[in-house]
Formats: C-alpha cells, sequence, structure tokens
C-alpha cells in the first residue's frame, strides 16, 4: 500500500500569504496525484489532478508540482474562502490512498 | 454532469452488517466510462478509501478493510451499493459515494455523504 505524507499538519497563515503544502509518498505514483480541499460539512472538492492540472472553475492561485514521491500544492495569495482541510490522493493500480491532510488557519 | 445520493439507515448495531446505496442521476451507471467507489470520514479525521468497482465488475478494496467490504452493481436501478459486515464503533463515520472517469480525472463527482454511527 503506498502511503501519502502531508505536511505540516497545520498551517498558520494570513490573507494574502502564500501557502505551500507538501505530500510524500511511500513509492513512484508518477503523476496520478490529486488535491482535495474540504470544507466543514462539506464533500472534498477536487482542485488539482495528475499533478499540476488544474479541475474545471478552480482559481488561477492554486497550483501543483511535482512527480514520483514529492508533490506541492501552492496558492499564490490566499482568499478568506481558502482556509480548510487539503488532502492529497493518489490512484496508482486503481487502488487510492489519502494523505492525514494539511489544516490551513488563519493566523 | 453526474450527481450522487447516499441513502440507508444511519445507526447500525455493532457485529451488524452496514448496508449503503448509491443512486446515480444525470448519467448511466452502465457507462463504461466510469468507477465507482465508497470513502469514508471518521468524525474529525481523515479520509479513507473503502474500495471501487469498474465496468468490467472488477473490484479493488482497501486492504484494512477487505475481508468485509463487497461492493455491487444495480444496473436496472442506476445504482451502487456498500457493504461492511462485522462493524465496530471504528466504523462510524460520514460514508461518501464517489465516482470518477477512468482516463479523465477532472471528472470526480461525490455525494453529500450520510453518516452512519455504529451503536447499541
Amino acid at each position: 500500500e503506498i502511503v501519502l505524507t502531508q505536511s505540516p499538519a497545520t498551517l498558520s497563515l494570513s490573507p494574502g500569504e502564500r501557502a505551500t503544502l507538501s505530500c510524500r509518498a511511500s513509492q513512484s505514483v508518477s503523476s496520478y496525484l490529486a488535491w482535495y480541499q474540504q470544507k466543514p460539512g462539506q464533500a472534498p472538492r477536487l482542485l488539482i489532478y495528475d499533478a499540476s492540472n488544474r479541475a474545471t472553475g478552480i482559481p488561477a492561485r492554486f497550483s501543483g508540482s511535482g512527480s514520483g514521491t514529492d508533490f506541492t500544492l501552492t496558492i499564490s495569495s490566499l482568499e478568506p474562502e481558502d482556509f480548510a482541510v487539503y488532502y492529497c490522493q493518489q490512484r496508482s493500480n486503481r487502488r487510492i490512498t489519502f494523505g492525514q491532510g494539511t489544516r490551513l488557519e488563519i493566523k | 454532469q453526474l450527481q450522487l445520493q447516499e441513502s440507508g439507515p444511519g445507526l447500525v448495531k455493532p457485529s451488524e452488517t452496514l448496508s449503503l446505496t448509491c443512486t446515480v442521476s444525470g448519467g448511466s451507471i452502465s457507462s463504461s466510462s466510469y468507477y465507482w467507489g465508497w470513502i469514508r470520514q471518521p468524525p474529525g479525521k481523515g479520509l479513507e478509501w473503502i474500495g471501487s468497482i469498474y465496468y468490467s465488475g472488477s473490484t479493488y478494496y482497501n486492504p484494512s478493510l477487505k475481508s468485509r467490504v463487497t461492493i455491487s452493481v444495480d444496473t436496472s436501478k442506476n445504482q451502487f451499493s456498500l457493504k461492511l459486515s462485522s462493524v465496530t464503533a471504528a466504523d462510524t463515520a460520514v460514508y461518501y459515494c464517489r465516482t470518477a472517469a477512468a482516463g479523465r480525472p477532472d471528472l470526480d463527482y461525490w455525494g453529500q455523504g450520510t453518516l452512519v454511527t455504529v451503536s447499541s
């Protein structure tokens, strides 16, 4: 089973600042890595797929990078609505695992 | 655009079988373009993949749950279902049904989720 480790567990920033979230895989997942945003009481929402492609309707301030085992989600300038929990997810060999999540909170 | 809706009991007794159904609208569950699956989230915790079923009928399960899980499709009702046997309090969670297009990961749809509590 591929394990995804996200860091940091919690990130405290202010609106307008840049956020950098990390996801590391225990073995290569090629580019089969996605990022999700989840707000309280809601289902996760797809932000980035295949490591670096923005999903439909996702603002350009969200970007993803990486391949193999190391991936990054960057939010260039935080808006108030961006404070939420973020999960990475891999889909290798039709089996899926999620990272444990990074909570992005207002400083 | 596909829409998914979970349904089933909100309370299940320990040692019994949890059964949930996901009704699909806006498209056919018989489509070979999509796979169908379940994900859960214990209160205050992260996401856990339960398993997926493909058009071919092939199923893939989380190794930690494999011995207790069955996912199946009912094409006549445009639904797919989850059965989780021998439940304990640790199975208390919000259960989400989800579909995504094989080969098109940008086509990714989730139900709103349903809370299932395991308690006597």
